[in-house]
């Protein structure tokens, strides 16, 4: 079966625009996760969503954002960049129950200048 | 707050020989505990799952111990190979009954030819 598909696969933007990313999940996966991936902070958590709704949410400021459709593709936004937003964001998805793993895309590399 | 820990500095091992990887954590007590592998610029893929009640798990040439009195988890691949070459990241769910999992930032392996 088709895995965790994100696009675009990389990004530059300017400080101060905004960016929207996409992640089709594994079918009949209905739990989408957004990670940030920089080398200074690891794999740090942003937000989990479960049918259209955001169950779970991580440390980070409003400017982002996500949601997800009825059919569980997420969107994850970030307003007003900044340099520091510079990293590979991943999405994962997932049975959501305990003990399954995280199934991962191949991320999208956002550079911000 | 939960912590985890693994070796920052990059394993440099011979073909042939077992390595051997570190995952620690504090403040915690986790149900479970996971293994990934990630090669540079892609997600991350699920390796192996141990549940807190398993002392030891095995796939092919991957070992997996649970130490959860010395909070502790160690990750053995025998024979290693070049292609085993890739940053490994142990992964615990989020505490406070969370599934979500939270990863440490991983250890480098190096096998040389």
């Amino acid at each position: 079966k088709a895995g965790v598909t994100q696009t675009p696969r990389y990004l530059i933007k300017t400080r101060g625009q905004q960016v929207t990313l996409s992640c089709s999940p594994i079918s009949g996966h209905r739990s989408v996760s957004w990670y940030q991936q920089t080398p200074g902070q690891g794999l740090q958590f942003l937000f989990e969503y479960f049918s259209e709704t955001q169950r779970n949410k991580g440390n980070f400021p409003g400017r982002f954002s996500g949601r997800q459709f009825s059919n569980s593709r997420s969107e994850m936004n970030v307003s007003t960049l900044e340099l520091g937003d510079s990293a590979l964001y991943l999405c994962a998805s997932s049975l959501a129950f305990a003990d399954t793993e995280a199934f991962f895309g191949q991320g999208t590399r956002l550079t911000v200048v | 707050s939960q912590k985890i820990e693994q070796n920052s500095e990059a394993l440099n091992i011979q073909e042939g020989k077992t390595a051997t990887l570190t995952c620690n954590y504090t403040n915690y007590s986790p149900a479970y505990l996971q293994w990934y592998r990630q090669d540079p610029g892609r997600g991350p893929v699920f390796l192996l799952l141990i549940r807190e009640n398993e002392k030891e798990k095995r796939k092919e040439r991957l070992k997996v111990t649970f130490d959860t009195t010395l909070k502790q988890s160690l990750f053995h691949i025998t024979a290693s190979q070049p292609a085993d070459s890739a940053t490994y990241l142990c992964a615990l769910p989020a505490s406070g009954g969370s599934y979500i999992p939270t990863f440490g930032r991983g250890t480098s392996l190096i096998v040389h030819p």
